[in-house]
């Protein structure tokens, strides 16, 4: 079956800490991943995707995933975080030909302590 | 530019009623998908639509349907409610729904069935 496995659920760091959040998906063929935050009181939004190319992926306000296909894996990264990065994150996939359903993970709460 | 709009914020319902959820797109989008979202997991997919017509649907019963009007904006409907309806439904809009694009995310509708 198709599933996206995000293992932290709730996570709490200190500012200037590292971040990895991990991401394992179960999907037959060719794959999209994504990664979605929501800032509190805010919507959905894209932090970055992958769907081809350099399996290292930048996204916005200094993010990155790495996309391991041996792994089924696409761990999000921050070298930093800051306060403002607390929000929940989630790991998306869908099919890369002729399959419009996204999946999404369960989610992790990530706290950032000032 | 307006984002994506979903009407009513919140509403509340009782079990065997009928509920309408409505959305409007970004302007220029063309494909509006539907998702549902239980307390402490990841949206759940049940549509996308694209010009008018349904290019997918997950795995929910026939009590939901949804549809897509000449001007891109769409309407869930639920009928007979169940209690395991309440949710937070997410409609998120891209311009032609390939698997690749980015969604962009309503606030969403609170639905409680009580």
């Amino acid at each position: 079956a198709q599933s996206v496995s995000q293992h932290n659920h709730h996570v709490i760091l200190s500012e200037a800490a590292s971040l990895e959040l991990g991401c394992n998906y179960s999907y037959g063929g060719t794959v999209n991943l994504f990664w979605y935050v929501q800032y509190p009181g805010q919507h959905l939004q894209l932090l970055l995707k992958y769907f081809s190319g350099d399996p290292l992926v930048k996204g916005i306000k200094g993010f990155e995933a790495e996309f391991i296909k041996s792994k089924f894996s696409f761990n999000l990264r921050k070298p930093s975080v800051q306060w403002s990065d607390t929000a929940e994150y989630f790991c998306a996939v869908n099919g890369a030909s002729g399959t419009y359903k996204y999946i999404f993970g369960t989610g992790t709460r990530l706290k950032v302590l000032a | 530019d307006a984002g994506v709009t979903q009407s009513p914020t919140h509403l509340i319902k009782t079990r065997g009623q009928h509920v309408t959820l409505r959305c409007s797109p970004i302007s220029g989008h063309k494909s509006v998908s539907w998702y549902q979202q239980v307390l402490g997991q990841g949206p759940q997919f049940i549509f996308q639509y694209y010009e008018k017509e349904e290019r997918g649907r997950g795995n929910f019963p026939d009590r939901f349907s949804a549809r897509q009007f000449p001007n891109y904006s769409s309407e869930l409907n639920v009928n007979a409610l169940l209690l395991g309806d309440s949710a937070l439904y997410l409609c998120a809009s891209s311009l032609t729904g390939l698997p690749n694009e980015k969604l962009f995310f309503g606030s969403g509708t609170q639905l409680s069935v009580l």
